[in-house]
């Protein structure tokens, strides 16, 4: 069965380092979509990509993300300038369309020092 | 923006009984979806029910539907030790109302099932 698969799992950085957050979501999906869970608190949506452009952001999703689908199986999540409360559970999802099923890859837990 | 907001926050039961978790949730949707996740794991997708719909089945799960009341009830029936996770449900048109929303999620229902 596809999956959405993600890279890497754990990822340790100082903080003021970029990072990038790696994705190969479904390969027939059109939607992609970056989500991040603190610990012990709610998933909350960051953002959704569609025809190679941002569809939607949330309030969390500041000028420190960008999102980048660099060739057809690709997408990722890069965070310029990490802070300790980046320090999460990044889900990367993808879905046929907009309104249907959104299936998430494992997640990457990103650790800021 | 819209909340899901799941009850109870922890319930834990026997094996073999039957798991009720509901969700109530603030503003228009087009579809709610349940996940699962289990401790320190991605979300598996479980049941996505159409704002047009009351009712649906899927194995042992069957999840409602009622928009007057804002609100979403999981039922997972002949429970199981491996069922044992968190439980979320998940709205979409809490963003601009386009065709790729963000879901919004709830804080979940952490489901213990006793062997």
């Amino acid at each position: 069965e596809p999956e959405v698969t993600q890279t890497p799992s754990h990822q340790v950085t100082q903080m003021g380092q970029e990072v990038i957050l790696r994705c190969v979501p479904i390969s027939n999906h059109l939607y992609f979509y970056w989500y991040r869970q603190i610990l012990g608190q709610k998933v909350e949506f960051l953002v959704s990509f569609y025809n190679n452009e941002i569809s939607e952001k949330s309030e969390i999703f500041d000028d420190q993300f960008s999102v980048e689908r660099p060739d057809g199986s690709n997408f990722t999540l890069k965070i310029r300038s990490t802070k300790l409360e980046d320090s999460a559970m990044y889900f990367c999802a993808s879905s046929v369309y907009g309104p249907n099923e959104q299936y998430f890859g494992p997640g990457t837990r990103l650790t800021v020092t | 923006s819209q909340q899901g907001e799941e009850d109870p926050q922890a319930l834990s039961i026997q094996e073999g009984e039957n798991a009720t978790m509901n969700c109530s949730y603030k503003t228009s949707i087009n579809n709610l979806q349940w996940y699962r996740q289990n401790s320190g794991r991605g979300l598996v997708h479980l049941i996505l029910i159409r704002s047009n719909e009351r009712e649906k089945h899927s194995g042992r799960l069957r999840v409602t539907l009622d928009t007057s009341k804002k609100s979403s009830s999981l039922l997972i029936t002949a429970s199981r030790a491996a069922d044992t996770a968190s439980y979320f449900c998940a709205t979409d048109g809490g963003y601009s109302g386009g065709g790729a929303d963000g879901l919004t999620f709830g804080k979940g229902t952490h489901l213990i099932i006793q062997p």
